[in-house]
């Protein structure tokens, strides 16, 4: 079956503007991660959604930084005035419970390149 | 606060060896651990995950222990290939369930199989 899917897969974007980065995950996965991959910080946790429960934000860096899950499927990560730290690979994952343990499958992200 | 470690961060080897990656984490309550390679410029292919109540998961010609109560993860791969030259990387799931289904990444293991 389709795995996770991301668009765009690469972004260039000039300082302060806005992006959106959209991350479709497996069809009937409950939970959907974004993690960011950059050269100083290795992978790290921004944001988590668990069906219709609140959301764990606590890895957003920033208050430009916010995401959301419509319908339980797809969802769109929103950079607000993008600064050139935000430059890196954002990375989608999903999964679901039962026998796969929350085994989580990534795509094959959106490289982010502020300039 | 759960850290994740990868020795060595780089290894070179030549075709045929069997060799093996160590991931080290600090705080044993952790749910699961799943190993992944990444190759350049891609996203994240899932390895092997392992349950925390168990020792070892096998998926080929890998193999991945875990010794919880000592904080140590080993991915042992054998017979190694040019085409198994990636960055791999382990990552831990802390607790059950609610904002903790999170994964914490190790800094990789970069490897290159020598033809």
């Amino acid at each position: 079956g389709a795995g996770v899917s991301q668009s765009p897969s690469n972004k260039v974007t000039e300082k302060g503007k806005d992006v959106e980065l959209r991350c479709d995950p497996i069809s009937g996965h409950t939970a959907l991660y974004w993690y960011r991959q950059s050269l100083g910080q290795g992978l790290e946790f921004l944001i988590y959604f668990q069906g219709n429960s609140a959301p764990d934000k606590s890895g957003l860096p920033s208050d430009r930084f916010s995401a959301e899950r419509t319908g339980g499927s797809v969802s769109t990560l929103t950079i607000q005035r993008t600064q050139q730290e935000d430059s890196a690979v954002y990375l989608c994952a999903s999964s679901s419970a039962g026998t796969s343990g929350f085994e989580q499958y990534f795509g094959p992200g959106t490289r982010l390149t502020v300039t | 606060k759960q850290e994740v470690t990868q020795i060595p961060a780089a290894l070179s080897v030549p075709e045929g060896e069997n060799l093996v990656l160590n991931c080290s984490f600090t705080d044993s309550a952790i749910y699961n651990l799943q190993w992944f390679r990444q190759d350049p410029g891609k996203g994240l292919t899932s390895l092997l995950l392992i349950q925390s109540s168990q020792r070892e998961q096998t998926s080929g010609r890998l193999n991945a222990s875990l010794d919880k109560s000592s904080g140590r993860s080993t991915l042992y791969i054998a017979a190694s290939q040019p085409g198994d030259s990636a960055t791999y990387l382990c990552a831990v799931r802390q607790g059950y369930g609610g904002a903790t289904n999170k994964l914490i990444f190790g800094t990789g293991t970069l490897l290159a199989v020598q033809p």
